[in-house]
């Protein structure tokens, strides 16, 4: 049983367009985060939600919008897509109360 | 501005060896260490956390030291092996309001371990 899993793995798509990204936790946690990892490793925090609010948005362009239907799952859309996005993007949970974060396998996202 | 600072970028080192990676911080705040170990391919894994309240925690060949007047805090993988090649990155976190359990990152450290 996958803990913290996102589809899809791959995402090659042209710039301009609009794709998602979902994630979905079955550890029962509250918060859920969208982490950033660029071409040099670097880890870097986008969002935020607990309990499907948004608790953390980060610097980041207004075409990057989160969604919580509910609080097992965070989704991540992104609009008209730029070279500058390609990246591996993580979503992550932690338990009410505990800092212990973790992952799933990450979503390579090229544009092309 | 990077809050939390990580050497070195890349280590080598014989199976058998000590790895060591270092950490500094300076947001006082911070009161939670964790180091993940990140396979390529994988989502970075939770490997052993510390808090400030002491100086060393170990669990199995993995061991953290922490210096809270130097803020600085280290990994040590002893009897290295070349299944630990992996990136390494250490984090820092506060336990407290909004910002709970959102975590900085160091820029990652490259270990590969040679048979």
């Amino acid at each position: 049983d996958t803990a913290v899993s996102q589809t899809p793995k791959y995402l090659v798509t042209q710039m301009g367009n609009d794709k998602s990204i979902k994630c979905e936790q079955n550890l029962g946690h509250d918060t859920m985060y969208w982490y950033k990892q660029d071409s040099k490793k670097f880890l870097k925090i986008m969002f935020s939600y607990n309990n499907k609010e948004l608790i953390i948005n980060e610097t980041v362009p207004n075409r990057f919008s989160p969604k919580s239907p509910d609080k097992a799952h965070l989704n991540l859309h992104i609009n008209s897509l730029e070279l500058g996005d390609s990246a591996v993007y993580f979503c992550a949970s932690s338990a009410p109360g505990r800092t212990e974060a973790f992952f799933g396998q990450g979503t390579r996202l090229t544009v092309v | 501005q990077q809050q939390v600072k990580q050497s070195p970028q890349s280590l080598i080192v014989q199976k058998g060896g000590i790895s060591i990676i270092n950490c500094a911080y300076e947001n006082t705040a911070f009161d939670y260490f964790p180091w993940y170990q990140q396979f390529p391919g994988k989502g970075p894994a939770l490997l052993i956390a510390i808090r400030p309240d002491v100086s060393e925690k170990k669990e199995g060949r993995f061991t953290i030291s922490f210096n809270k007047s130097a803020k600085q805090f280290s990994l040590h993988i002893m009897d290295s092996q070349p299944g630990d090649s992996a990136t390494y990155f250490c984090a820092a976190s506060m336990d407290r309001g909004s910002t709970l359990g959102r975590l900085y990152f160091g820029r990652g450290t490259q270990l590969t371990v040679w048979p």
